[in-house]
């Protein structure tokens, strides 16, 4: 089946630091990829997406490659601020007969950013 | 500004009791969702629409119904059958042209308890 996982928060960096957070996907078919933000108490904030192998989306400073050999989509940011704090989707799409363009979800990594 | 309005923002029910959740689009989008999410998880598909007067079953549907009259609105009900209805629900809306790369796009939330 498909399905998403995430390494599992919550994640602690100093002000500045380098962020990586895994995803791994499992699918059927040819998916598509996103990153989405969710800050407390509000919905989810498309970050960024890709729609083949080998892209590369970006987004305000964030970055993810969609990487088919190792089925991963790992989020990147080179120098985090506090304003990033927040909790962190990584989501996959494939179409299905009747449902449209599914989204399936990992459980989400809290991201906490200190001064 | 194009988006997604969700009411009421906060919602408690009472024992036996069937809630409605509003969802409202002006983005002109053919596909609605409807998404529960509990604490340190992912969400889960309740409800999906691809156009009007039509929608599917997600994953957790029991305890819930949809209409789907106009394009704009895709309300949810949290009838009695429900046993833990305690949740953030996020409705979602994307363009539907048969594909999967497009992104899906979120309302703030409702969060529901119970009295």
């Amino acid at each position: 089946g498909n399905s998403v996982t995430q390494m599992e928060g919550p994640v602690t960096l100093s002000e500045e630091a380098f962020l990586t957070i895994n995803c791994t996907y499992t699918a059927t078919g040819y998916p598509s990829l996103f990153w989405y933000v969710q800050y407390p108490g509000e919905g989810l904030q498309l970050l960024l997406k890709a729609t083949k192998a080998d892209d590369k989306g970006s987004n305000k400073g964030f970055e993810a490659t969609y990487r088919k050999e190792t089925t991963s989509f790992h989020l990147e940011k080179g120098s985090v601020q506090v304003s990033d704090s927040a909790v962190y989707f990584c989501a996959l799409s494939v179409y299905l007969y009747n449902q449209g363009g599914k989204l399936i979800f990992g459980q989400g990594t809290e991201l906490s950013v200190k001064p | 500004d194009g988006g997604i309005t969700q009411s009421p923002k906060y919602l408690f029910r009472k024992e036996g009791q069937n809630v409605t959740l509003s969802c409202e689009q002006n983005l002109n989008h053919d596909a609605m969702y409807w998404y529960r999410q509990d604490p340190g998880q992912g969400l889960r598909l309740i409800y999906y629409s691809q156009i009007v007067n039509d929608f599917q079953k997600g994953d957790i549907a029991e305890g819930y119904s949809v209409s789907r009259e106009k394009k704009e609105s895709f309300p949810l009900t949290v009838t009695s059958a429900q046993k833990n209805p305690t949740a953030f629900y996020l409705c979602a809306s994307s363009i539907e042209v048969g594909g999967s790369n497009q992104p899906q796009h979120f309302g703030d939330g409702t969060r529901l308890s119970i009295l």
